[in-house]
């Protein structure tokens, strides 16, 4: 498909478990981004590939929270040792077209999946 | 840092009329862009119309367009003709010339429209 692929689309762990959410972006897309939405709030930025370097990790609530992009593709967000707060919506999204020039970056609209529900029991 | 605030948790609006979405902002920096997002129950995430900072001119789509008051940090979203299409939670969202390529979104208004 032409869109942003998450999967699972819901995913229940109990206490303790790792777990792992995967990010199918738009192909070739530079930016992934990774957001958690808590139930009634909006999202919350976690972390930022370009390619397959991390760019910024500054919103990961803790070192639990791990992700990559080891070819500039598809991404994992991997949550060690679930918490119940751990409990919400991960979002994916990708921008930004490989050759569409670097101030793109910055003007490219963010394409978002549907997310994966996480329910840590 | 940049934060952006929706004082209205809900808003209803009837089938064909106009409602309008309060969001306000804080930031020092001079360029930016501004966006509202649909999120409906699928959790996908619709962009839905996007302004300039540096543009006066205020963006429109169809039957959404933006009052972007830059000095009072404002940036209001109109629905025209109301669609039940429409309902959905509605977040605004601050992208910064500083914060690389990451959005900060305000807590979302859920709009009901009625038939």
């Amino acid at each position: 498909g032409a869109g942003v692929s998450q999967s699972p689309r819901y995913k229940v762990a109990k206490r303790g478990q790792d777990v792992a959410l995967r990010c199918d972006p738009i192909s070739g897309h530079v930016s992934l981004f990774w957001y958690q939405q808590a139930l009634g709030q909006g999202p919350e930025f976690l972390t930022y590939f370009q390619n397959e370097a991390q760019l910024d990790k500054s919103g990961l609530p803790s070192d639990r929270f791990f992700a990559e992009r080891p070819e500039g593709s598809v991404s994992t967000l991997k949550i060690q040792r679930t918490q119940q707060e751990d409990s919400a919506v991960y979002l994916c999204a990708s921008s930004y077209p490989r050759g569409a020039g670097p101030l793109s970056s910055y003007n490219s609209p963010l394409h978002f999946g549907n997310g994966t529900r996480l329910t840590v029991t | 840092a940049q934060t952006v605030t929706q004082s209205q948790p809900e808003m209803s609006v009837q089938e064909a009329e106009t409602v309008t979405l309060s969001c306000t902002y804080d930031t020092s920096e001079s360029d930016y862009y501004l966006f509202w997002y649909k999120q409906p129950p699928s959790r996908q995430m619709i962009l839905v119309i996007r302004q300039e900072a540096y543009k006066q001119q205020n963006a429109t789509e169809n039957r959404f367009s933006v009052n972007f008051q830059k000095a009072a940090k404002s940036f209001s979203l109109k629905i025209s003709d109301s669609q039940l299409g429409d309902a959905a939670m509605y977040f605004c969202a601050y992208r910064g010339e500083t914060s690389g390529s990451r959005l900060t979104f305000g807590e979302g208004t859920q709009l009901t429209v009625n038939p």
